[in-house]
């Protein structure tokens, strides 16, 4: 089965630097890959995804590439915001079914004004 | 438009007893998935659900079962408690099953087993 790991568990920026988070799957056939970020005492919220037909997307100063080829995609925060601090979880999955969706084990962003 | 509501927010109870957790989905979503999240596994996935038949189900023992209504609400049952059910339970609704369309998650059922 989809196997996601997700490096590093921690990450501590200055605000308005870079903060990049790395993913990576095992199952070829995984085409779906979402990012979620979880703020304290809430649920998940879907902040930008990707499918396997693209290679990089791109909202505001949100950015995801896909390379299908190494298995494995990233995360880019740009121009860093102390609201950014928060546990962010990629995801990959195929099939369109919520079952088939496989989260990796999460990464605190801490941004220090 | 109101989020998805989870009920209780907090729980406590005693290993052997059981539980059910209640889910509300978004107005005119029709799935509703429900995860279990700990620190030391992450969220898994438990159950979907879509017009009240479950689609797929995750990795877990028989204590755990789910229903969703006429109305798309979902409850999922965890009987016979375990020390190691302690999480916190997450549902997330969408529009329809079988395309990754937007997940929207609820806060989150924090229970504890003591």
């Amino acid at each position: 089965g989809e196997n996601v790991e997700q490096h590093p568990s921690t990450l501590s920026v200055q605000e308005g630097d870079s903060a990049v988070i790395k993913c990576t799957y095992s199952d070829s056939a995984s085409n779906y890959f979402p990012w979620y970020k979880q703020e304290l005492g809430k649920g998940p919220q879907l902040i930008i995804d990707i499918r396997s037909n693209v290679g990089e997307k791109k909202d505001q100063r949100i950015a995801v590439t896909l390379n299908k080829t190494a298995k494995h995609f990233s995360l880019h925060i740009t121009e860093t915001q102390p609201e950014d601090s928060a546990v962010y979880f990629c995801a990959g999955g195929y099939g369109g079914s919520q079952g088939n969706l496989i989260f990796g084990k999460g990464t605190k962003l801490s941004v220090k004004p | 438009k109101a989020g998805v509501t989870q009920t209780p927010r907090y729980l406590i109870k005693t290993r052997g007893q059981q539980v059910t957790l209640s889910c509300s989905p978004i107005s005119g979503h029709r799935s509703v998935s429900w995860y279990q999240q700990t620190p030391g596994q992450g969220l898994q996935f438990l159950f979907e659900y879509f017009s009240e038949t479950q689609r797929n189900k995750g990795n877990f023992p028989g204590r755990f079962s789910g229903r969703q209504f006429s109305n798309s609400r979902s409850e999922m049952n965890v009987s016979t408690l375990e020390l190691g059910d302690s999480a916190l339970y997450l549902c997330a609704s969408s529009l329809v099953a079988g395309s990754y369309n937007e997940q929207f998650f609820g806060p989150g059922t924090r229970l504890t087993v003591l």
